[in-house]
């Protein structure tokens, strides 16, 4: 089955205790994209990625990593989490520069206290 | 830059009723235009999606959308709304940059609530 997972899909934490949050896809898409979803917001881009190796920031990458190794695989790194990154995080990924539908992972809802 | 705007924060429709959610975006060529729903608990999932050609657009379960240039919309609509599509609704506008990828840019979502 054609997805995208995420892991965990919650996840509490302490302010500063590093956390990374995996993505993968099994689609062979070239373009993944992490989003944060806040209330009232919507969904805000973070960083993506248009290949192995190549990536660039969003909206907003302030605190965030991203690394891609693989063309399968996307983490998202927050080495030093703060409350304010509370939110709902979306891993998506898409065939080819992103040009078109965007296939979406379940969510991890993370928690910083 | 291109924006999108969803004035609706939240609706309530009786099941049967017709719906239309409200998308207005800005940008200065023609956009990519999508329309995603997002159960409770889940990711978002692709309705319809308007890239060129008929202004009318039909998607997945019974939604269809509009692009109106003239007004810078793309409206959401639906005949008769069952209780199952109670969710969020996102507008996204996409733009293509430099280096060939594309920027998507969502609105804040319309929630749709549906009373028996």
């Amino acid at each position: 089955e054609a997805q995208v997972t995420q892991n965990p899909r919650y996840l509490i934490t302490v302010t500063g205790k590093k956390l990374t949050v995996t993505c993968s896809q099994n689609m062979n898409h070239e373009y993944m994209s992490w989003y944060r979803q806040d209330p009232g917001l919507g969904l805000r881009q973070i960083y993506y990625s248009m290949n192995v190796e190549v990536t660039d920031k969003g909206d907003v990458p302030e605190g965030y990593k991203v690394s891609r190794k693989e063309k399968r695989n996307f983490p998202l790194i927050l080495e030093s989490p703060s409350p304010n990154q509370t939110s709902l995080y979306f891993c998506a990924s898409s065939l080819g520069t992103g040009i078109g539908e965007q296939y979406f992972g379940p969510g991890t809802r993370l928690t910083v206290t | 830059a291109q924006s999108v705007t969803q004035p609706d924060i939240h609706i309530t429709v009786s099941e049967g009723a017709s719906l239309e959610l409200r998308c207005n975006y800005s940008y200065g060529a023609t956009p990519y235009l999508f329309w995603y729903v997002q159960s409770p608990g889940q990711g978002l999932q692709l309705l319809l999606k308007y890239f060129s050609g008929d202004t009318l657009v039909q998607g997945i379960k019974g939604f269809e959308a509009e692009f109106k240039r003239s007004q810078s919309s793309f409206n959401l609509r639906k005949p008769s709304v069952h209780w199952s599509d109670a969710a969020e609704y996102f507008c996204a506008v996409g733009a293509r940059r430099s280096g060939g990828y594309q920027k998507v840019t969502f609105g804040t979502g319309t929630k749709l609530q549906v009373i028996p």
